[in-house]
């Protein structure tokens, strides 16, 4: 079966300091890849997807990027974070056939102070 | 306008009760919807596909209307578990062949004893 991990679950980081997520998916081969961020009370915003190794699409202007070193790996950064930058962070992953469900790892919770 | 509006709630309701969500879109080519359940400070998980001819998982029934671009959730026999946000979810194509999920912001419900 397929799971899909990330970490950390929780993060405080000041303004201005780097940031790094990792995502990693175990059980699917040339899964297509999501990074959601939900501020408090919000909806899931979509940041980023990928549907192959090197593949970044990029959904809204902001002060993040995403890189995918690897098939099943999702890294989601930023050189200085900022205050808006606070949420609620999730990684998702679909199969590529594109009809179908997504699953949703655990997610990081973000403040930035 | 948003490509998926829900009514945000909340929904108010005693154990027992019937509640129904509405949701519509707005991408007459979206091919795929779903319902998912997000509990508090949790991730979203799948609660079921919608389909064009109706479906029904227990005391949870989807409908699709594809002319009206409409989607609900019937609960039947409300239980205190139940309580949770629920995101009515349309898988969309995008410019480059891949799908996207577009989320709804949710709508809350509510089960009192």
């Amino acid at each position: 079966s397929q799971t899909i991990h990330q970490w950390p679950a929780t993060l405080v980081q000041p303004v201005g300091s780097p940031l790094s997520l990792e995502c990693t998916v175990e059980g699917t081969s040339n899964p297509n890849l999501y990074w959601y961020r939900q501020a408090a009370g919000r909806g899931l915003q979509l940041l980023f997807y990928s549907v192959g190794i090197g593949q970044i699409s990029s959904e809204v202007p902001q002060n993040l990027s995403a890189s995918r070193p690897q098939d099943r790996q999702f890294i989601l950064s930023s050189k200085k974070l900022l205050l808006s930058d606070s949420g609620f962070y999730l990684c998702a992953w679909m199969t590529g056939t594109g009809a179908e469900t997504q699953y949703f790892g655990p997610g990081t919770r973000l403040l930035v102070l | 306008r948003k490509e998926v509006e829900q009514d945000p709630g909340p929904f108010n309701v005693p154990e027992g009760a019937t509640v129904a969500f509405n949701c519509t879109y707005s991408n007459s080519a979206s091919q795929s919807f779903f319902w998912y359940r997000q509990d508090c400070r949790k991730e979203p998980k799948l609660l079921m596909s919608v389909y064009s001819s109706g479906n029904e998982d227990g005391r949870f029934t989807a409908q699709l209307n594809r002319a009206s671009q409409y989607i609900s959730l019937l609960i039947r026999d409300s239980k205190l578990s139940d309580s949770a946000t629920y995101l009515c979810v349309v898988n969309t194509p995008g410019m480059d062949s891949s799908y996207k999920l577009i989320f709804g912001s949710g709508t809350r419900l509510l089960v009192r004893p």
